[in-house]
């Protein structure tokens, strides 16, 4: 079956901590996309990627990280710089250029700190 | 700049329909989508509109106006499964591929 996994499905992050979440797609997808969602709130950009080996800032990148090293991973790091953790994180990919860019999520990363 | 608007919540019940709006402006266009999100879960794709005109799509269905700056997604035959936030985001011409996400109609379907 093709998708989008994330992991864990729920992580719980200490003070100084940098956690890593693990999103992987086997859609053949270019884009990748990680994005935060608060209680009552819209989605938040955090960074995208259109490419291997490249990705740009979302609109709340401060105090996140990521790589693309291949075209299946978009890992995402929460770093101890992110003084305000605790959300619902969302990774989602999509044909990008090639298509209408409909994004496709995968089940999601509740993030919680100790 | 670029802003987008939906209702914060809207009621309505069972075996009914109901239309949940969204506006949007931008300087570049390049489609309007719909999600669906239940609460706990991710978004689900509904619909994509880039031409102006109606998308129908079993009960649901979606209109696009771009002269107006204007979507909805119309829902028939509720049913108490369709209670769920519904996602508006438009995609912006050019070559950052971006979303922009409005923030989401909460949709209770009552029996």
């Amino acid at each position: 079956d093709g998708g989008i996994t994330q992991s864990p499905k729920y992580l719980f992050r200490k003070e100084g901590q940098n956690v890593t979440l693990s999103c992987e797609q086997n859609l053949n997808h270019d884009a990748m996309y990680w994005y935060r969602q608060d209680p009552g709130q819209g989605l938040r950009l955090i960074y995208y990627s259109q490419i291997v080996n490249d990705f740009q800032k979302g609109d709340i990148a401060e105090g996140y990280s990521v790589s693309r090293e291949k075209k299946e991973s978009f890992p995402l790091t929460v770093t101890s710089a992110q003084k305000n953790p605790t959300a619902f994180y969302l990774c989602a990919s999509s044909a990008g250029a090639r298509g209408k860019n409909i994004q496709y999520f995968g089940a999601g990363t509740r993030l919680s700190v100790l | 700049g670029q802003n987008i608007d939906q209702p914060t919540e809207m009621t309505a019940t069972e075996g009914a329909i109901v239309q949940i709006n969204c506006t949007y402006q931008t300087s570049g266009f390049n489609g309007l989508f719909w999600y669906q999100q239940h609460a706990g879960e991710a978004p689900t794709f509904l619909s994509y509109n880039v031409l102006d005109g109606l998308e129908e799509k079993g009960r649901f269905s979606s209109f696009l106006s771009r002269s107006k700056g204007y979507s909805y997604l119309l829902l028939k035959e509720l049913q108490m499964k369709d209670s769920a936030s519904y996602l508006c985001a438009f995609l912006k011409a050019g070559n950052n591929r971006k979303l922009i996400w409005g923030l989401g109609t909460s949709l209770a379907v009552n029996p």
